[in-house]
């Protein structure tokens, strides 16, 4: 079955620390690749995206996530990140090819707290 | 302003007692879905929709119903509540187009049944 997994599901990080979210995935054909973002009480909001091209990929507020296909893996990283980065942050991953539905297979989902 | 909307956006009710959510979306989008959110679990796909009256079962359909007579509404039914349906229910939207499927999602609603 198809599934997505998220490494880490608490961290911690003080302000301008560097940031790496992991995920995986197993699929074997081809994908498009997500990372959303929920702030507290607030909605999912996507961070970035991958369908196809350079496999880093830039998304808002200074986060960026790369794509390597022979790991199945699409991380997230940040340089410095900052108070208001603490969110929960889930990694999805949509199935491409025939029968595509535009589901999205969700990870379990990262909870990052960061001291200021 | 394109936007995914929920109604109601908090809920409490007893079991057994029929409730809707609504959904509606203003981006023309074919595609619809419906996802609780649990904790340590993520989100996980209830029912999906790829266009008017076609519907189908995605990963934890049991004791939801869904419709799709018009291509911006989604309801999503319980039509006896339990308390394991105590959730955070998201509706999302997406479209095949240039978009990748990317899915816009609502703001969710806050079910509690008691």
């Amino acid at each position: 079955a198809q599934s997505v997994s998220q490494h880490n599901h608490h961290v911690i990080l003080s302000e301008a620390a560097s940031l790496e979210l992991g995920c995986n995935y197993s699929y074997g054909g081809t994908v498009n690749l997500f990372w959303y973002v929920q702030y507290p009480g607030q909605h999912l909001q996507l961070l970035l995206k991958y369908f196809s091209g350079d496999p880093l990929v830039k998304g808002i507020k200074g986060f960026e996530a790369e794509f390597i296909k022979s790991k199945f893996s699409f991380n997230l990283r940040k340089p410095s990140v900052q108070w208001s980065d603490t969110a929960e942050y889930f990694c999805a991953v949509s199935p491409y090819g025939s029968g595509n539905t535009g589901k999205l297979i969700f990870g379990q989902g990262t909870t990052l707290q960061v001291k200021p | 302003e394109a936007q995914v909307t929920q109604n109601p956006r908090y809920l409490i009710t007893v079991t057994g007692k029929k409730l809707t959510v609504t959904c509606s979306q203003n981006m023309n989008h074919e595609y619809m879905s419906w996802y609780r959110q649990d904790p340590g679990l993520g989100l996980r796909q209830i029912y999906y929709s790829m266009n008017v009256e076609v519907t189908d079962k995605g990963d934890v359909p049991e004791g939801y119903k869904v419709s799709r007579k018009e291509k911006r509404n989604f309801p999503l039914i319980l039509e006896s509540p339990s308390p394991n349906q105590t959730s955070l229910y998201f509706c999302a939207s997406s479209s095949a187009g240039t978009s990748g499927y990317e899915q816009y999602f609502g703001p969710g609603t806050r079910l509690t049944v008691t």
